[in-house]
């Protein structure tokens, strides 16, 4: 059974940083490509970033460009997300998910972020 | 490419047919997917490559459509089927329709 389990969210400042972690089990995870994708409180879905298999490529959306790196631990099997200079914008669940192709099939249960002071 | 859902809210009964709208900004080529999400829940891949059904979901939840225009259809609306609903494209970038909350009349 797949299971994504995200873990390291929580209450920043404005211009602080964090890191959220997906420990992944149930597949083989160095296969897949993996994503972020994160959901404003009572918004839709917004893709955040998406790394290949060996993590050599990684591609970002416009509003986190810049701030948020993707990487992963194949060894491991956990997924990354470095979150720097974060803006009140930022605050949302954040799900880990695995891609299939361009696809998400499997996702976490999400990790709460909310930028605040 | 902008994907646009209507309608935003819907209200059915329990075995209604029921049809949900993803229109997108430019040709999709066929490359969408749809999710359901309950509320508190994570999203659940229902369909992708605008028709074939994910492993596990059952047969009354169907896809079609071309170009740009893409529909989601309940075949016949059960209980637990009350959710949000939101199409995704990606065919070029990889973007999330505003979503399609359905509810029981």
């Amino acid at each position: 059974e797949v299971q994504l389990v995200e873990s390291g969210g929580g209450l920043v400042q404005p211009g602080r940083s964090l890191k959220l972690s997906c420990a992944a089990s149930g597949f083989t995870f160095s296969d897949y490509n993996m994503a972020w994708v994160r959901q404003a409180p009572t918004k839709g879905l917004e893709w955040v970033a998406s790394i290949s298999y060996g993590g050599s490529n990684t591609h970002y959306g416009d509003s986190v460009k810049g701030r948020f790196t993707i990487s992963r631990d194949n060894a491991k099997s956990t997924l990354y997300l470095q979150m720097d200079s974060l803006r009140s914008e930022d605050t949302a669940t954040y799900y880990c998910a695995k891609r299939r192709v361009h696809y998400f099939d499997y996702w976490g249960q999400g990790v709460m972020v909310t930028v605040s002071s | 490419i902008q994907l646009t859902q209507s309608p935003s809210l819907l209200s059915a009964s329990v075995g209604d047919r029921v049809t949900l709208s993803c229109k997108g900004s430019q040709n999709i080529n066929n490359y969408l997917a749809w999710y359901q999400q309950k509320l508190g829940e994570a999203p659940k891949l229902l369909i992708y490559n605008t028709n074939s059904l994910q492993t596990g979901i059952p047969s009354r939840f169907s896809g079609s459509g071309s170009g740009t225009d893409y529909t989601l259809t309940i075949s016949s609306l059960q209980p637990e089927d009350v959710a949000t609903y939101f199409c995704y494209q990606y065919n070029n970038g990889w973007t999330f329709g505003g979503g399609t909350k359905l509810e029981l009349k």
